[in-house]
Order: C-alpha cells, then structure tokens, then sequence
C-alpha cells in the first residue's frame, strides 16, 4: 500500500532561521512527488513536483529535493508569511489517474 | 490563473439528509477528484473520475456517495444519507491529460452534520 510520513509534525521557526520538512514515502513505482502548501480554511496549493532521485526544484525561499525514500523541503531565512501546513503526496504508477495520496503534513509557524 | 471553484462554501445538515457539493473544474480539464479531510487529519482520496465516469475510488467512498458530471462545466458529489462521522472539508481537485499532471484543488466546502 502506498504510503507518505512526514516530519516533524509541527516546527517552529524564527524568521530567518532555516529548517527542512521531511516526507518519507514508500510506493509501488513513484510516478511523481508533490509538495502542497495549505493555508487555513483553503484548498492545497501546488508548489513542487518531483520525478526521480536526485532532482531538485526551488522557488524563492523553498527548495524541494528528491531521493529513493524520501523528500526534502528546504525553507531558507523563511519570513512570517511562510507559515502554512506543508503537504507531501505521492503519485503511484499503479494508478489509472493522477490520483494523490497524502502525508498528514508538517504545520510550519514563522515567528516574526 | 485559471482556478477550481465551489460551492458553497459552508454547508450545515441534519444527519440522514442528502446534500450535493457542487464543483466547476478548469475548463480544459478532464479528469476530476473528490478529496476530504476531517478537522486535524490528511487529506483523504474519494474518487476519479474521467470519461464520465469513476476511474478509482477509495475505501470511504460506499454507496452513499455517488459523483456526477450533469453537464459541460459542473461536477457534483452527492451524499445520500449523511452521517455524524462525513462532517469534513470536502475539496474538488481536477487534473489535465498527461501522467505526472498536478492537481488544482478548490477552497473547499466545510460540511457540518448535526
């Protein structure tokens, strides 16, 4: 069964204090790996997709890197506005669709 | 940025009443998704959908849930009986054609069955 565990389940930053999330996965054939941000109340947003070990993609402060067994999410002298849950999600290519399955997410607070 | 939207955005019920969720994916979309996520829990894989109809469905999607696309533009997840335990948030998510493809997921409806 495809599985995503991710931690720590919640950290605590001080703005400019960088840090990284993990995401520990294990699926029958990785199709990608998703990073997903979630503000409260809203819907995930789509930061990353990853397709094989090695591979890394960055966006202003984030950086999001890849190997066999797990994912990294670097966050670089992160500022208040980058707290959010950080979601992981796997796409198995076992699946008839695009079809996302999800870690239970790393809530990230950013003290000014 | 074109943009999933549903509606509405709260929606309160008596247990045992049916209630539908409605959905509008991007337009040029064409596989659909239901997910949940119950107050403090993952977000939780309902159903796929694509070509009119289910391609997967999880678990947790029995027969009390069914999804429909009843024209060009909506989609629609209908709850026949709702229970106390399907109070949720309840995200519609659609995807383009190729593999890998993100998912664009919708704010949500807050579901609250009293």
């Amino acid at each position: 069964e495809d599985q995503v565990t991710q931690s720590p389940e919640a950290l605590r930053l001080q703005e400019g204090e960088s840090s990284s999330l993990n995401c520990s996965y294990t699926v029958s054939g990785l199709r990608g790996l998703f990073w997903y941000r979630q503000d409260p109340g809203k819907g995930p947003e789509f930061l990353f997709t990853l397709y094989s070990a090695g591979e890394e993609k960055e966006k202003e402060r984030l950086k999001a890197t890849l190997t066999k067994k797990e994912s990294f999410l670097h966050i670089t002298a992160p500022k208040p506005e980058d707290s959010a849950t950080y979601l992981c999600a796997v796409q198995s290519q076992g699946g008839a669709t695009n079809k996302l399955i999800f870690g239970t997410g790393t809530l990230l607070a950013v003290q000014p | 940025e074109p943009e999933v939207t549903q509606t509405p955005s709260h929606q309160v019920t008596q247990m045992g009443q049916e209630v539908i969720l409605r959905c509008v994916p991007i337009s040029n979309h064409l596989y659909f998704y239901w997910y949940r996520q119950i107050l403090g829990q993952k977000v939780e894989f309902l159903v796929s959908f694509y070509n009119n109809e289910i391609s997967e469905k999880s678990e947790i999607f029995d027969d009390q849930f069914s999804v429909e696309r009843p024209d060009g533009s909506n989609f629609t997840l209908k709850i026949r009986s709702t229970k106390l335990e399907d109070s949720a948030m309840y995200f519609c998510a659609s995807s383009g054609t190729t593999t890998n493809e993100k998912l664009f997921f919708g704010s949500g409806t807050q579901l609250s069955v009293l």
